[in-house]
């Protein structure tokens, strides 16, 4: 089966910098990838997915990039705020069967 | 407003004694399935359903079972609860496929001891 791998699972920034969180998945057939926003106590919610037959999709200072050759996709959030503080989870998704990564917790420090 | 709702969102249990967890949304969504969520391992994917009467394994469905009688409700059952499943459980929803945005209820910590 797919199987996602999340790096790093700890990062920590300066307020106004930019944090990159990076992904790989194993199955070349995946062709959905979300990311998902955990912050504490609170149930996951999206903020950002690509399909494969996409390069790169940006929603204000989140983006995302995609390199289906490779297998890997990433996760970049530029000028940084402490609300963006919270755990980040990448996932891949084949034949409705979805994994997600183990998580990235970041800190983003005033 | 649209919603998933899981019940209970806390459950303190002992080994062995059949539970059941609630899973209901009310955005006609066809897609539903269940995650649990354990420190460094991230969201794991225990059932999905496609639709009425369609269930799927997903990667860890072993000690679990899954209805889909009504297109709104999606239940968990675990028949003998070992305390290896003690975890905080996620229901999630989404429109048409898995490929669309999930949406997670409020989660339920469960404790098998």
């Amino acid at each position: 089966g797919e199987n996602v791998e999340q790096h790093p699972s700890t990062l920590s920034v300066q307020e106004g910098d930019s944090a990159v969180i990076k992904c790989t998945y194993s199955d070349s057939a995946s062709n959905y990838f979300p990311w998902y926003k955990q912050e504490l106590g609170k149930r996951p919610q999206l903020i950002i997915d690509i399909r494969s037959n996409v390069g790169e999709k940006k929603d204000q200072r989140i983006a995302v990039t995609l390199n289906k050759t490779a297998k890997h996709f990433s996760l970049h959030i530029t000028e940084t705020q402490p609300e963006d503080s919270a755990v980040y989870f990448c996932a891949a998704l084949r034949d409705n069967d979805m994994r997600f990564g183990a998580g990235t917790r970041l800190t983003v420090k005033p | 407003e649209a919603q998933v709702t899981q019940n209970p969102r806390y459950l303190i249990t002992v080994t062995g004694k059949k539970l059941t967890v609630t899973c209901s949304q009310n955005m006609n969504h066809e897609y539903m399935s269940w995650y649990r969520q354990d420190p460094g391992l991230g969201l794991r994917q225990i059932y999905y359903s496609m639709n009425v009467e369609v269930t799927d394994k997903g990667d860890v469905p072993e000690g679990y079972k899954v209805s889909r009688k009504e297109k709104r409700n999606f239940p968990l059952i675990l028949e003998s609860p070992s305390p290896n499943q003690t975890s905080l459980y996620f229901c999630a929803s989404s429109f048409g496929r898995g490929d669309y945005e999930q949406y997670f209820g409020p989660g339920t910590r469960l404790t098998v001891t």
